[in-house]
């Protein structure tokens, strides 16, 4: 079974711009989550999605939106790049159990 | 809401026993994880327990919780140089069909000296 993947895995974007990063879940998995990693503040809940639909959401700006297609792949998508943007972007699939991408470095100059 | 606490540095001897700890406020957990990140890779989620357990045991590691402290350890048994990583503890107040909200610790560093 392939894992979770995401691409691309290395992004460097200046401020102002807008990116999107794309996550690939375990097949016959439903639910997506997002994490924002950082070294100040740890992982940090973005949001999840499940058949397409966005159940939980975490304390982020309106600049960080989410969708999930019906084959459950997902995009994240962050405008207006501030340089505290630059982070770990972290995907997971959800099935009998959490699985985690490696996750896209954004790097925001 | 929700607050998942670990220290943040760890050094053992190889060969040793290693035990990472953490402390969580929500009484609602259910689930409770410890996940292991190394360098420039994703996390792997190597054990979880349910709120349910005192205990859960993984060939080298034992996960011992205590619910009335809301107090959560993993233990490794004959630490390897391998193990040297970031150990993340994680909380979820539910399931239903899919993982919806998962609180991370800041994550412990364990560093494995030779």
């Amino acid at each position: 079974k392939a894992g979770v993947t995401q691409t691309p895995r290395y992004l460097i974007k200046t401020r102002g711009q807008q990116v999107t990063l794309s996550c690939s879940p375990i097949s016959g998995h439903r639910s997506v989550s997002w994490y924002q990693q950082t070294p100040g503040q740890g992982l940090q809940f973005l949001f999840e999605y499940f058949s397409e639909t966005q159940r939980n959401k975490g304390n982020f700006p309106g600049r960080f939106s989410g969708r999930q297609f019906s084959n459950s792949r997902s995009e994240m998508n962050v405008s207006t790049l501030e340089l505290g943007d630059s982070a770990l972007y972290l995907c997971a699939s959800s099935g009998d159990t959490q699985y985690f991408g490696p996750g896209t470095r954004l790097t925001v100059l | 809401g929700e607050d998942v606490e670990q220290s943040l540095f760890l050094s053992v001897r190889e060969g040793d026993s290693s035990v990472i700890n953490c402390t969580y406020t929500d009484s609602s957990s259910t689930y409770l994880y410890w996940y292991k990140q190394e360098p420039g890779a994703g996390l792997q989620l190597l054990t979880y327990i349910f709120s349910n357990m005192d205990m859960k045991q993984d060939q080298r590691l034992t996960v011992l919780l205590n619910k009335k402290d809301k107090h959560l350890s993993l233990r490794i048994a004959d630490t390897q140089t391998g193990d040297s990583a970031i150990y993340f503890c994680a909380e979820s107040p539910n399931y239903s069909g899919g993982y919806q909200k998962v609180t991370f610790g800041i994550g412990t560093k364990l560093q494995v000296i030779p």
